[in-house]
């Protein structure tokens, strides 16, 4: 059974760092790609980037280039997203989803990792 | 950047109706659109990729159609099941992006 299994929510501070975690298991995870989905309490989806983790190669959407860093360990078959500096406008719901190489769509969502962001 | 714009932002219907929901794409993606249903509180789910393909287990009364820059998500007989809101997402490039959804309700 595939599953991608999300690290507990978090609740942090304006300016502190933090890494959340995204494991996968029941496929062979460096088949495919692992993205990173935002949302915003009571607004849409948003996608963030990409990771190849055969390769740690990555694609980050436009808006979010800069501010967030999506990694892989290959290894452990786990992807993260991480922060350097929190503002309270990153509090949202993040997942991560999986989809096939090439031009496919997400089939497999994360169950979400649920960030707060305050003082 | 290609950008997604759904409509209408949310509707409501009756039990029995038939639904659809629009997809635009500011330039053509020939037919690398999905169709995600995200109830409340949950995960997004997979309904509909390559624009008209039916994802396994998903019911019947969900089709897609369309290619290039225009796409329609049709529920063909509306049921309590299906309040959610949907979302299309292009898929043709490294670069994905989604609608800003749809809301779905019973009225």
């Amino acid at each position: 059974e595939v599953q991608l299994v999300q690290s507990g929510a978090e609740v942090k501070k304006p300016g502190e760092s933090l890494r959340i975690s995204c494991k996968g298991s029941g496929y062979s995870f460096t088949s495919y790609w692992i993205s990173w989905v935002r949302q915003m309490p009571g607004k849409g989806l948003e996608w963030m980037g990409r990771i190849d983790p055969s390769d740690s190669y990555t694609n980050y959407s436009p808006s979010f280039q800069g501010h967030v860093t999506i990694s892989a360990d290959k290894s452990i078959s786990t992807a993260y997203l991480q922060w350097s500096s929190l503002k309270a406008s990153d509090t949202a719901m993040y997942y991560c989803a999986r989809h096939s190489r090439g031009q496919q769509p997400i089939d497999y969502w994360g169950q979400g990792t649920l960030v707060t962001v305050s003082s | 950047d290609i950008q997604m714009t759904q409509s209408p932002s949310s509707l409501s219907a009756s039990v029995g109706d038939r639904v659809t929901i629009t997809c635009r794409a500011s330039q053509g993606i020939s037919n690398y659109l999905a169709w995600y249903q995200q109830k409340p509180g949950k995960v997004p789910k997979l309904l509909i990729y390559a624009a008209s393909t039916l994802q396994s287990g998903v019911p019947s009364r969900f089709s897609g159609s369309g290619s290039g820059t225009d796409f329609t998500l049709t529920i063909s007989s509306l049921q309590p099941e299906d309040v959610a809101t949907y979302y299309c997402q292009k898929y043709n490039s490294a670069l994905l992006t989604f609608g800003g959804g749809t809301k779905v309700e019973i009225k």
